[in-house]
């Protein structure tokens, strides 16, 4: 059974704190992505890796980096956290070959204070 | 002019009726199109894609894609109260980067 999993379900962080989000998939899935999810304002894609140690920027992506180490883990890292990164973040895989067809995990809420 | 738009509802069905979400996008050259569910305070999963002009039927789900008119519909037969959730429409930009943009969903709701 397809496998997305995200580090934490909720986060409460303070301003300027450095934040790690964690994604880990069991697809053996070359693409993988992060997105946050707003009220309002939908999905919103903030990078993506087609592979090991590659990323592209997406469409929101100032004050995000991200780190993709190893196929089936891909980083999310606030550098230094802000209240308007408040949000639900969903990290997202798929195939080489179906790269639209994606596979969510279960989100991470954070709040920062 | 939204890349992807949808009108956010919701949208009231009763029971047993049919469901029709619809979908407009602006890049004509647009060549895959999807359609997620999410239920409240869960993630998005893929129901439906769609790669040609005309209808795909799975079970009761309908994806109907008109390209010519850059539109894309989902219906949903014999509606049941667990089809209520936010419906997204998706559609890839060959405009840009060939990601897909989502749309900001129907919130549909079945009325038992």
């Amino acid at each position: 059974d397809v496998k997305v999993t995200q580090s934490s379900r909720y986060l409460v962080k303070r301003t300027g704190e450095k934040v790690f989000l964690e994604c880990v998939q069991d697809m053996d899935h070359e693409n993988m992505f992060w997105y946050r999810q707003d009220p309002g304002l939908g999905l919103r894609l903030i990078y993506f890796s087609y592979d090991v140690k590659m990323k592209e920027k997406g469409d929101i992506p100032e004050g995000y980096s991200v780190s993709r180490e190893k196929k089936e883990r891909f980083s999310l890292i606030l550098e230094s956290a802000s209240t308007n990164q408040t949000s639900m973040y969903l990290c997202a895989s798929s195939s080489a070959g179906q790269i639209y067809e994606q596979y969510f995990g279960p989100g991470t809420r954070l709040t920062v204070t | 002019q939204k890349e992807v738009e949808q009108n956010s509802g919701p949208l009231s069905v009763p029971e047993g009726a049919i469901a029709s979400l619809n979908c407009t996008y602006s890049d004509r050259g647009s060549q895959s199109f999807f359609w997620y569910r999410q239920y409240s305070g869960k993630s998005p999963e893929l129901i439906m894609s769609i790669y040609s002009n005309g209808d795909k039927e799975d079970g009761r789900f309908t994806a109907q894609l008109n390209k010519a008119s850059q539109y894309v519909s989902l219906l949903i037969r014999d509606s049941q109260p667990s089809d209520s959730a936010t419906y997204l429409c998706a559609v890839n930009r060959m405009n840009r980067d060939d990601k897909i943009i989502f749309g900001k969903g129907t919130r549909l709701h079945i009325l038992p």
